[in-house]
């Protein structure tokens, strides 16, 4: 079984510019989380979709960061205009269902901003 | 605020020794506890998980015990070999915030051989 894939892996871009980051799920987990891992810290938690509804999204800088799961199943991240500051790892994990606690992720986009 | 805590950045132990990787938390309402472990340019991968009714579990070589009164929980790794070296997080769930995880900072083990 597939796990939980993300592109691209890196990115280097200059601020200001606009970026994105797609993730594709574990075929039939309804729940996709977005996490920001900032070096040598762990996971943070930005958004979580329950199918294509974002049920919390109290994480996300909403000024500049916007996400969208078309049809319940992949998902995109984007950040316009990126900061100096937005430099981290993004990892994208899904879940079975809502009270499924064990979370799989994928491997992460590691955003550079310079 | 940080509600997990990991208070050790890294540990250094010789293979077939037993490593003790610690974590703390201050959340009350915290329920389910999981350790996951990240090797370089790789996402976390889930590794043992207790629930907060238990105060143990084992699978294998890894061990997860749960104080609830400290608020403390710890993951037991016996023998330590040296595919065991990475970054392991603690993380912890509170059920009536679904299964949003809160991590820990993480704390890099190295086995020697």
């Amino acid at each position: 079984e597939a796990g939980v894939v993300q592109s691209p892996r890196y990115k280097i871009i200059e601020k200001k510019q606009p970026v994105a980051f797609w993730c594709n799920p574990i075929s039939g987990h309804n729940t996709l989380y977005w996490y920001r891992q900032n070096l040598g810290q762990g996971p943070e938690l930005l958004i979580r979709y329950e199918n294509e509804e974002a049920v919390d999204d109290s994480q996300l800088p909403k000024d500049r960061f916007s996400a969208e799961r078309l049809k319940g199943v992949d998902s995109t991240l984007k950040i316009q205009p990126a900061e100096l500051g937005d430099s981290a790892v993004y990892l994208c994990a899904s879940s079975l269902m809502r009270t499924a606690n064990i979370q799989y992720f994928g491997a992460g986009t590691r955003l550079s901003v310079l | 605020d940080q509600q997990v805590k990991q208070n050790s950045p890294s540990l250094s132990v010789q293979e077939g020794r037993i490593s003790i990787l610690n974590c703390d938390y201050t959340n009350s309402m915290f329920d389910y506890f999981l350790w996951y472990k990240k090797y370089p340019a790789e996402g976390p991968t889930f590794l043992i998980s207790i629930s907060s009714i238990k105060d143990k579990n084992e699978d294998g070589r890894f061990t997860v015990f749960l104080n609830k009164s400290a608020k403390h929980l710890s993951l037991h790794i016996v023998p330590s070999q040296p595919g065991d070296s990475a970054v392991y997080f603690c993380a912890a769930s509170a059920g009536s915030a679904g299964n949003m995880l809160t991590f820990g900072g993480g704390t890099r083990l190295m086995v020697k051989p």
